[in-house]
């Protein structure tokens, strides 16, 4: 049974529209973050948190946003969606120290037309 | 910066070959180590992980050994089967008892066949 829970699993939307791609976690995790995977399946941090109201942007440059304002819960926002933004997306925790490595949702696969 | 090496794929392997990924790394101190497997329109999964020189993690017949000296952490099974095929990542973490961000490597896709 998961831990983590990505919703929706598949998305196909139009261009201009906004979307919220949902992450939630039952573990108490104080970490969280926002992967973007490629076709070539590299993953890329593109957003982190190490708590409650701290975010961060991560190593690629995206034009989402997220916020953290409940543990259990890391959304991640696109204003306008693009067709550049079409890709995976998987959402991750962790505990404080990575010794036990990062628990992911099963992904949300997003398709902008 | 640290870093993970991991041997491009594809890999393609007969049922009950053996399977060697090999996964090598750059980093100071002594971090932790990890394998995760991802299959088809999954998300990844925790395979095995090391967290000290010399550990053996081991889980569902796959095996890696942390190694300093060569800075390897290699995944290998002896007999793989096609419900293996998947993509295989290694990653790197902090210092044991630090709380940094787990570095991955690039994956490889391991494709088994009958």
């Amino acid at each position: 049974e998961a831990d983590i829970y990505q919703t929706p699993r598949y998305l196909v939307i139009g261009t201009g529209k906004k979307i919220t791609l949902e992450c939630s976690q039952t573990m108490g995790h104080d970490k969280m973050y926002w992967y973007q995977q490629d076709p070539g399946m590299e993953l890329h941090l593109i957003h982190y948190s190490y708590g409650v109201n701290s975010t961060e942007k991560g190593d690629l440059s995206s034009e989402s946003t997220v916020s953290r304002i409940r543990t259990e819960h890391f959304p991640l926002t696109l204003e306008s969606a693009r067709p550049s933004h079409t890709s995976q997306y998987l959402c991750a925790s962790s505990a404080r120290y990575e010794t036990t490595g990062y628990t992911f949702g099963s992904g949300t696969r997003l398709t902008v037309v | 910066g640290d870093s993970v090496t991991q041997m491009e794929g594809p890999v393609t392997l007969s049922e009950e070959a053996f399977l060697t990924i090999n996964c090598t790394y750059t980093a100071t101190g002594y971090p932790s180590l990890f394998w995760y497997v991802q299959y088809p329109g999954e998300g990844l999964q925790l395979l095995l992980k090391a967290t000290k020189a010399d550990d053996k993690g081991s889980n569902k017949g796959f095996e890696a050994t942390y190694r300093k000296e060569t800075t390897s952490f290699h995944l290998e099974k002896g007999s793989v089967q096609v419900s293996d095929s998947a993509v295989y990542f290694c990653a790197l973490g902090g210092n044991t008892g630090t709380a940094s961000k787990l570095t991955f490597g690039t994956g490889t896709r391991l494709q088994v066949t009958l």
